[in-house]
């Protein structure tokens, strides 16, 4: 059974950074794209980055290139989110999404979220 | 704002047809760029519906078919049931913005 578990979440403060880490199993975690991908209380879908299988490439939305950063380790089955430089705006629920194959850019499972709280 | 535009809601009695459509442009949609649908029901994580266009991932209802033209795709699901109230989001890939699009989600209610 796949599943994917994000931790990392919590409540910060503007301008504050936080790591959100999401455990991957039930598959070949090296095999695949993962994705991050957030929901803000109330509102829609937002993509937030995607890496590759292998990491060797990652892309992000225009809303947190430069503050955020996506990585995986593949010896770990683990994938991370570096959130710098962190505003309100990005208080939202944050979903680890598996990617149908190494690049097919949509998504097959879903972990059930991190919440992250950017208030003073 | 969302780069692919739904309707904020459709709504129709048990047993009706809606249609949910999905508009882009011609750097996601317009350009080949597959659209996949998710829907969520209320409190829960997003599932795939519908993807590559057309198709059903197994356990699926034919139920929900979907389709695409042009710059625009849509969604339809016949044979309402209460079950189906839930938001449904389009979603596609933007060469101009590198990435991954989602739009703003429809919310469907089953009168």
């Amino acid at each position: 059974e796949v599943q994917l578990v994000e931790s990392g979440g919590g409540l910060v403060q503007p301008g504050k950074s936080l790591r959100l880490s999401c455990s991957a199993s039930g598959f070949t975690f090296q095999n695949y794209a993962i994705h991050w991908v957030r929901q803000p209380p109330g509102k829609g879908l937002e993509w937030v980055a995607g890496i590759s299988w292998n990491a060797t490439h990652s892309a992000h939305a225009d809303s947190v290139r430069g503050r955020f950063i996506i990585s995986r380790d593949n010896t770990k089955n683990t994938l991370y989110l570096q959130m710098n430089g962190l505003t309100p705006e990005d208080t939202a629920l944050y979903y680890c999404a598996k990617d149908v194959s190494p690049s097919s850019y949509y998504f097959d499972y879903w972990g059930q979220g991190a919440l992250v709280t950017v208030s003073s | 704002q969302s780069v692919l535009t739904q309707p904020p809601s459709v709504s129709g009695a048990p047993g009706q047809t809606v249609i949910i459509s999905c508009s882009g442009s011609s750097s996601n949609i317009g350009a080949g760029f597959h659209v996949h649908w998710y829907r969520q029901l209320p409190g829960t994580t997003p599932k795939l519906l519908v993807y590559g266009d057309k198709s059903r991932p197994s356990g699926v209802p034919d139920r929900f078919s979907a389709s695409k033209s042009g710059t625009s795709a849509s969604l339809a699901i016949t044979g309402l049931q209460t079950e189906d109230e839930a938001d449904y989001y389009c979603q596609s890939f933007d060469s101009s913005l590198s990435g991954v699009v989602f739009g703003g989600g429809t919310r469907l209610t089953v009168l």
